[in-house]
């Protein structure tokens, strides 16, 4: 099946620092998502982009679409502490009878203050 | 509006015993997802349920575990006779779409 690599693991970073994190496929995704996770939460919905190439902010974010459809990439700039979590990617192909997000194994960030 | 609710947060039971999980969709979405997630894993796909019908279960782990939807609403996810391994974190998420979907904050199910 299909699966995502999603790198780095993890990132301990300071307070004010800008954050990068991608994702990658053997396969095409015709959507791409990103959910961030509180610890003792559930994942949220941050950003979904759905043409390759699109480029979408969502405050101190911004996800791309990238352009082989293989992959995606999330940047947060000026990183604040409530940041901390788990930032999971999630890859979805539409057409026939399919239902699942392909999701990768997550990058835990920590922000130092 | 009100987002995906799931109860009860936290759950302890003895091994042996059945437990039942509820989650409460956003009203109107017509796909439902169960996950599970171990510690510092990532999301386990379980089952997915349209409307009342469960078209793959295939997630499932063994028979022990169960999975109904009433009402194109509310959901339960049965586990009998648990074992410790199934001590993890069990998400839910509704989706009007299969595509964007919106997560519980999760039960959190330990066995001893």
């Amino acid at each position: 099946g299909q699966q995502l690599n999603q790198s780095p693991q993890s990132m301990f970073i300071q307070e004010g620092e800008d954050v990068s994190m991608n994702c990658t496929s053997s396969s095409i995704f015709n959507t791409w998502l990103w959910y961030k996770q509180d610890p003792g939460e559930g994942p949220v919905l941050l950003i979904a982009l759905y043409k390759a190439g699109e480029l979408t902010s969502n405050g101190r974010l911004t996800a791309q679409f990238g352009i082989t459809r293989k992959d995606s990439f999330l940047n947060i700039s000026a990183s604040i502490p409530s940041d901390v979590g788990i930032y999971f990617c999630a890859g979805y192909n539409s057409g026939g009878s399919n239902y699942k997000l392909t999701f990768g194994k997550g990058t835990l960030l920590t922000v130092n203050p | 509006g009100a987002g995906v609710s799931q109860s009860p947060s936290n759950k302890v039971t003895e091994k042996g015993k059945d437990v039942e999980l509820r989650c409460d969709p956003i009203s109107g979405h017509t796909a439902l997802y169960w996950y599970r997630q171990s510690l510092g894993q990532g999301l386990e796909f379980l089952i997915y349920f349209q409307g009342n019908s469960a078209p793959d279960k295939s997630g499932l782990p063994s028979d022990r575990f169960s999975a109904e939807r009433t009402g194109g609403s509310v959901s339960t996810l049965t586990i009998q006779r648990t074992q410790q391994e199934d001590s993890a974190v069990y998400l839910c998420a509704s989706s009007p779409d299969r595509i964007e979907q919106y997560f519980g904050p999760g039960t959190r199910l330990t066995v001893t």
